[in-house]
């Protein structure tokens, strides 16, 4: 089936440690996205790709990073250096010109 | 600026009732798509309807309806004879120049059996 697979579902992280949060997707888009959403409030750009080896931040991206290596995968990192951690994100891809996008079922991260 | 308002935090109904979500919009673009998605307790972002500038048809999906007013810049969506199912929290968001995706801040529907 073609979608968006995002792993783990559930993710905790001790303070100070970086951890990577996997999006695949196999829409054969050439964009592709990361959120963040906090309990209560919509989502916010983290980064975005168009397209491979290019990527560009969001509203979000301190204490963040990401790489776009392969077309179908687009990992997120959330550094130490990202003082509130604790969020549902989720990954999503579009095709660039239309907009819009097709998501994910997301991670839940918290750190411990 | 804030690009997507959606004034209702939250709705409560019986099931049954008609639901009208409220979506107004900002941006100085002449071409942008708008959106709709549910997202259910289980968190995932489902995708409802995507509608371009240039159609200001109102569009019936089932019990889903969706009516753009380009004048005063609005998306609204309609759920009619709610169920239960229903129950999640709807988001509107805009896709201009840049093409990404601007959310709002989402709309809390609860319907009661």
């Amino acid at each position: 089936d073609g979608g968006i697979t995002q792993s783990p579902k559930y993710l905790f992280r001790k303070e100070g440690q970086n951890v990577t949060l996997s999006c695949e997707q196999n829409l054969n888009h050439d964009a592709m996205y990361w959120y963040r959403q906090d309990p209560g409030q919509g989502l916010r750009l983290i980064y975005y790709s168009q397209i491979v080896n290019d990527f560009q931040k969001g509203d979000i991206a301190e204490g963040y990073s990401v790489s776009r290596e392969k077309k179908e995968s687009f990992p997120l990192t959330v550094t130490s250096a990202q003082k509130n951690p604790t969020a549902f994100y989720l990954c999503a891809s579009s095709i660039w010109q239309i907009g819009g996008a097709f998501f994910g079922q997301g991670t839940r991260l918290t750190v411990v | 600026a804030q690009k997507v308002t959606q004034a209702q935090t939250e709705i409560s109904v019986v099931e049954k009732e008609d639901v009208t979500l409220d979506c107004v919009y900002e941006t100085r673009d002449t071409t942008y798509y708008l959106f709709w998605y549910k997202q259910p307790p289980s968190g995932e972002l489902v995708f409802l309807i995507r509608r371009n500038s240039f159609d200001e048809q109102n569009e019936i999906s089932g019990r889903y309806s969706w009516n753009f007013q380009k004048s005063t810049s609005s998306f609204n969506f309609t759920i009619t004879a709610s169920q239960v199912v229903d129950s999640a929290v709807y988001f509107c968001a805009l896709s201009d120049d840049d093409y990404k995706l601007s959310f709002g801040a989402g709309t809390t529907v609860t319907v009661r059996a």
